[in-house]
């Protein structure tokens, strides 16, 4: 069955750091497309971060430079390093793999993991 | 930035109806859309990507149509389990956006 857990949320003081991971299993995540979605309590969807399978990393403008999407292959886990958090980063964050059909104009995130609360707050 | 609209903000409807749910992208985006479904504490939920295709496991009351920059998503005939937010999402190019949300409540 193929699935993701994500662990690592709590409550950070604002300009701290937290690293989120997402383990996941049924799939090979260096050989996936992955992304994280946050979501603000009480509001809609936000796409945070996506790699590729070869590394390559795209960022949503909010959290550029301060965010780092990496995987441990050896682990077949996903991360996401947060620094400089502010309280805007209060969220669930949801990691999640991405198929892609580019033949067929198709992309999309499924699995999801269950998420993680990441609150900001001094 | 490509933006996502999506209209109605909320509806309310009861079991068997069919209720519409439009979606509209800021610039052209082809078939690069999904469609998720959320219900109070839980993952989203993927139904349809490439606008039209119905993911596996997924009611066939479910459909999705459209392409370019006006979407539409279907659901034929409601069932209580329904009720939820539901989200469209752009795959067109980084950075990804998803629309506002629709929350389908019970009338």
């Amino acid at each position: 069955e193929v699935q993701l857990v994500e662990s690592g949320g709590g409550l950070i003081q604002p300009g701290g750091s937290l690293r989120l991971s997402c383990a996941a299993s049924g799939f090979t995540v260096s050989s996936s497309y992955m992304s994280w979605v946050r979501q603000a309590p009480g509001k809609g969807l936000e796409w945070v971060s996506f790699i590729y399978s070869d590394g390559s990393t795209y960022y949503a403008d909010s959290v550029k430079d301060r965010f780092t999407v990496s995987r441990d292959n050896s682990k077949n886990t996903l991360y996401l390093q947060m620094n400089s958090l502010r309280a805007e980063d209060t969220a669930v964050y949801y990691c999640a793999r991405t198929s892609r059909i580019a033949a067929a104009g198709s992309e999309w995130f499924d699995p999801w993991g269950q998420g993680t609360l990441v609150t900001v707050s001094s | 930035d490509i933006q996502m609209t999506q209209s109605p903000s909320s509806v309310s409807a009861s079991v068997g109806d069919r209720v519409t749910i439009t979606c509209r992208a800021s610039q052209g985006i082809s078939n690069w859309l999904a469609w998720y479904q959320q219900k109070p504490g839980k993952a989203p939920k993927l139904l349809i990507y490439g606008a039209s295709s119905l993911q596996r496991g997924v009611p066939s009351r479910f459909s999705g149509t459209g392409s370019g920059t006006d979407f539409t998503l279907i659901i034929s005939s409601l069932q209580p389990e329904d009720f939820a937010t539901y989200y469209c999402q752009q795959a067109n190019s980084f950075p990804y956006t998803f629309g506002q949300g629709t929350k389908l409540e019970i009338k």
